[in-house]
Order: C-alpha cells, then sequence, then structure tokens
C-alpha cells in the first residue's frame, strides 16, 4: 500500500497571503506515461470534498488559479497564492496512481 | 454534467448490514469513462477509500472491508449500490459517492450520514 502523508497537521492563514501544503508518498506516483498520479481535494465546511488538482499539476474544472499543484515523484506541493476567506477548509492529497486502490493523505485543516 | 446522490437508513443496528444507493443522473452508469467509488469519512475524521466498481462490473475492496463490503451496479436504475455487512459503532460516518474519471474522484455526492447504534 502506498501510504501518504501531509504538513503541516494545521495551517492558519491571512487573507491575501500565500499559502502551501506539502503531500508525500511512500512510493513514487511517477506513471510511465509522465504524469504523477496524485490528486488535490478540498472540503469545505459542511460539504464534500471538490477536485482541485489532479495529475499533480492540472487545475479542475471552474478551480480558481490562485491554486497551483506541483511536485512529483513522492513530494508534491499544493499552493495558494492568495488566500480568500473562502479557501477554509480541510485539504487532502490522494494517490491514484494504484487506481482503484486510492489512499487518501491525513488532510490538513486550512483555517483563517 | 454528471450528478450523484446517496441514499439510505441514517441508523443501522449493530451486527446489522448497512445499505446505501447512489443515484446518478445527467449519464449512464455504465461508461468506459468511469468507475464509481465509495468512501467514507467517520466524524473528526479522514476520508477512507472503501471500494469501487469498474463499468464491467469488476469490484475492488480495501483489505480493511474485503470480508463485509459489497458493490452493485443496477444499470437499469443507473445506480450504485453498498452492502456493508456485520457493522458496529466504528462504522459510523459519512458515506460518499464519487465518480473516477481516468485519473481522479471528479464527481462527488453530498454524503450520506450513517450512524451505528441500538
Amino acid at each position: 500500500d502506498i501510504v501518504m502523508t501531509q504538513s503541516p497537521f494545521s495551517l492558519p492563514v491571512t487573507p491575501g497571503e500565500p499559502a502551501s501544503i506539502s503531500c508525500k508518498s511512500s512510493q513514487s506516483l511517477l506513471h510511465s506515461s509522465g504524469y504523477n498520479y496524485l490528486d488535490w481535494y478540498l472540503q469545505k465546511p459542511g460539504q464534500s470534498p471538490q477536485l482541485l488538482i489532479y495529475l499533480g499539476s492540472i487545475r479542475a474544472s471552474g478551480v480558481p488559479d490562485r491554486f497551483s499543484g506541483s511536485g512529483s515523484g513522492t513530494n508534491f506541493t499544493l499552493k495558494i497564492s492568495r488566500v480568500e476567506a473562502e479557501d477554509v477548509g480541510l485539504y487532502y492529497c490522494m494517490q491514484a496512481l494504484q487506481t482503484p486502490y486510492v489512499t487518501f493523505g491525513p488532510g490538513t485543516r486550512v483555517d483563517l | 454534467q454528471v450528478q450523484v446522490q446517496e441514499s439510505g437508513p441514517g441508523l443501522v443496528k449493530p451486527s446489522e448490514t448497512l445499505s446505501l444507493t447512489c443515484s446518478v443522473s445527467g449519464g449512464p452508469i455504465r461508461s468506459t469513462s468511469y468507475y464509481w467509488g465509495w468512501i467514507r469519512q467517520p466524524p473528526g475524521k479522514g476520508l477512507e477509500w472503501i471500494g469501487s466498481i469498474y463499468y464491467s462490473g469488476s469490484t475492488y475492496y480495501h483489505p480493511s472491508f474485503q470480508s463485509r463490503v459489497t458493490i452493485s451496479l443496477d444499470t437499469s436504475r443507473n445506480q450504485c449500490s453498498l452492502k456493508l455487512t456485520s457493522v458496529t459503532a466504528a462504522d459510523t460516518a459519512v458515506y460518499y459517492c464519487a465518480s473516477f474519471d481516468s485519473a481522479a474522484f471528479d464527481v462527488w455526492g453530498q454524503g450520506t450520514v450513517v450512524t451505528v447504534s441500538s
């Protein structure tokens, strides 16, 4: 099984300031296609998770460009260039390399 | 745009079977672009993948649930179902159905709360 870890556990943020979350996998998520099978999800308070980033760096439809994903292999980062109040919630990374046996990270709580 | 909605009893007694349905609209449930996954979130905890079913009907389960879980498709009703037997309080969670489109779960239901209690 691929184990996912995230840091920090909790991230206080200030509107207008940048923020970043780290995700690490126990095995490389780099596929032979050249893509990293790493996704990012945001679960806003009281809502279901929503897809932000897939294949490591591709923003999902409708996701603001202040969100960006980077990294390769076992180390990944989600960056928010300028935090907005609506960005609070739980952020999860998920490996999809071994799909359908996917695994989620433990989550990072982002609060104002 | 595909939409999904989970439904089922909110309260299940210990040792009984949890049965949930995921109703799909906006597209056929049996599609080469999708597989369907069930994910749960215990109170105050993170997301946990339970299992998935491909358009072909092939199923894959997390080893932790392998002996207790069944996921199936009902193409006539455009539904996916989850059955989890011998439930305990540890199975109390919000259960989500989501569609996986080649690289990620791109569409999620709103989730359904299941409490296991006598």
